[in-house]
């Protein structure tokens, strides 16, 4: 079974700071996907960044990069020059790397509030 | 990218009704679709995979008999919640994979939230 972990429920920072948002997992599986997924007040999923497992190098996405350390099982993002509409819940999530359907392994989230 | 649209966005039912909401694939053909609740401060919980043409495949301590799920095309799924209550009332979230997307991209729809009285 694939477990998603974010111990951090809620994180603060200044508007034009940088934050990192911690998230590990457990899984047997050597190849898959790790996502991580904003929710704004809108409540709409939107994919921020994504990171396949078999890329050594961390995936990077304008503001948004994420520090990929996969014999830890560690999968944090930080954002850069924070804004005032990065506010919003940010989920971690784990998917496996195969054909067919498959649905996504969420971490209970971080809820980050962007201060002026 | 990809737009999966729900609806409707929010309703309000009476205790013993059912509601049904749909899951749409506006620009792209989903062979399967995702649907998810969540409860408020919550995360996203798997409640069934829609497969278009066949049954639905229920996680674990879903009850399919309450939460009916039909996906007659490749680009509508619905959810019905059968006899609700108050229990029941919460966020409702689907989501499908598209071509257009990256490696394991789902996209997901507005949502859909239910308060039962």
């Amino acid at each position: 079974a694939q477990t998603v972990t974010q111990s951090q429920p809620e994180m603060s920072v200044q508007e034009a700071e940088t934050v990192t948002l911690s998230c590990t997992y457990d899984t047997s599986e050597s190849n898959y996907y790790l996502f991580w997924y904003k929710q704004p007040p809108s409540r709409q999923m939107i994919l921020v960044i994504r990171q396949e497992a078999y890329k050594q190098q961390n995936a990077t996405e304008n503001r948004f990069s994420v520090n990929f350390q996969k014999a830890a099982k560690s999968f944090s993002l930080k954002i850069s020059d924070s804004q005032l509409g990065d506010t919003a819940m940010y989920f971690c999530a784990f998917m496996k790397h195969q054909t067919g359907a498959n649905n996504l392994f969420f971490g209970t989230g971080t809820r980050l509030t962007v201060i002026p | 990218g990809a737009v999966v649209s729900q609806h409707p966005s929010w309703v309000i039912c009476k205790s013993g009704t059912s509601v049904k909401i749909e899951c749409r694939s506006l620009d792209f053909q989903a062979t399967t679709m995702f649907w998810y609740r969540q409860f408020p401060k919550q995360s996203l919980m798997l409640m069934a995979t829609s497969n278009e043409g066949s049954k639905a495949t229920y996680e674990q301590g879903v009850e399919k008999d309450k939460f009916l799920i039909n996906h007659a095309s490749l680009t509508l799924s619905t959810l019905t919640v059968t006899s609700a209550h108050p229990e029941d009332s919460s966020f409702y979230i689907c989501s499908a994979r598209s071509g257009a997307g990256g490696p394991g991209e789902l996209f997901f729809g507005e949502g859909s939230r239910l308060t039962v009285l």
